[in-house]
């Protein structure tokens, strides 16, 4: 069975940082680009960061340019996003996304991280 | 960044009915639209790729159709399991993937 599983979520004040990690498990994670996309509370979806198969290109949105970093380690089928300088707005579910193609075909099941102002 | 404006907001439906949810790109995106559907405290799920192909495991009464701007998701006959919020999503001009507000379906 195909499946991605968060965790590293949590409550982190305003200023600080946070690492999430996602375990794949299922497939060859090493042949796929990966994805973050959040969700905050009663919100819609929105693309975070995305890295290719073998980590060489990394790609961020705007507002987190600069404060997010994902990476992979393909040795370990995993996944990660550090996350640092974080802010209120970033306050959201964060999930781990498999994309085959242009599409995004297999989630995890999201990790909460909150940020206290 | 291409916007995805989808209409309506919110959609109130009884088991039975034939629905159709609209997606409207602010350029032209070809065919890279993508569907998918979010039931409450779940991760979502993808129904349809590339504007009207149906992944694997997906009912038949979900289809997609649509290229350029404009979009349809419809569901032919509802389900009680079908009411949930749906999301559009280009692909066609990344980064960023970009989604549409949703849709949420809710029983009449």
């Amino acid at each position: 069975e195909v499946q991605l599983v968060e965790s590293g979520g949590g409550l982190v004040q305003s200023g600080g940082s946070l690492r999430l990690s996602c375990a794949a498990s299922g497939f060859t994670f090493s042949r796929y680009w990966m994805h973050w996309i959040r969700q905050a509370p009663g919100k819609g979806l929105v693309w975070v960061s995305a890295i290719y198969a073998d980590g060489s290109n990394a790609r961020y949105a705007d507002s987190v340019r600069g404060r997010f970093t994902i990476s992979r380690d393909n040795a370990k089928s995993t996944l990660f996003l550090q996350m640092t300088s974080l802010r209120a707005e970033d306050t959201a579910v964060y999930y781990c996304v498999r994309a085959p193609t242009t599409s995004f075909d297999t989630w995890g099941q999201g990790a909460l991280v909150t940020v206290s102002s | 960044d291409i916007q995805m404006t989808q209409s309506p907001s919110s959609l109130c439906a009884s088991v039975g009915d034939r629905v159709t949810i609209t997606c409207r790109a602010s350029q032209s995106i070809s065919r890279n639209l993508n569907w998918y559907q979010q039931k409450p405290g779940k991760a979502p799920k993808l129904l349809i790729y590339d504007a009207s192909s149906l992944q694997s495991g997906v009912p038949s009464r979900f289809s997609g159709s649509g290229s350029g701007t404009d979009f349809t998701l419809t569901i032919s006959s509802l389900q009680p399991e079908d009411f949930a919020t749906y999301y559009c999503q280009q692909s066609y001009a990344t980064p960023p993937d970009t989604f549409g507000q949703g849709t949420k379906l809710e029983i009449k």
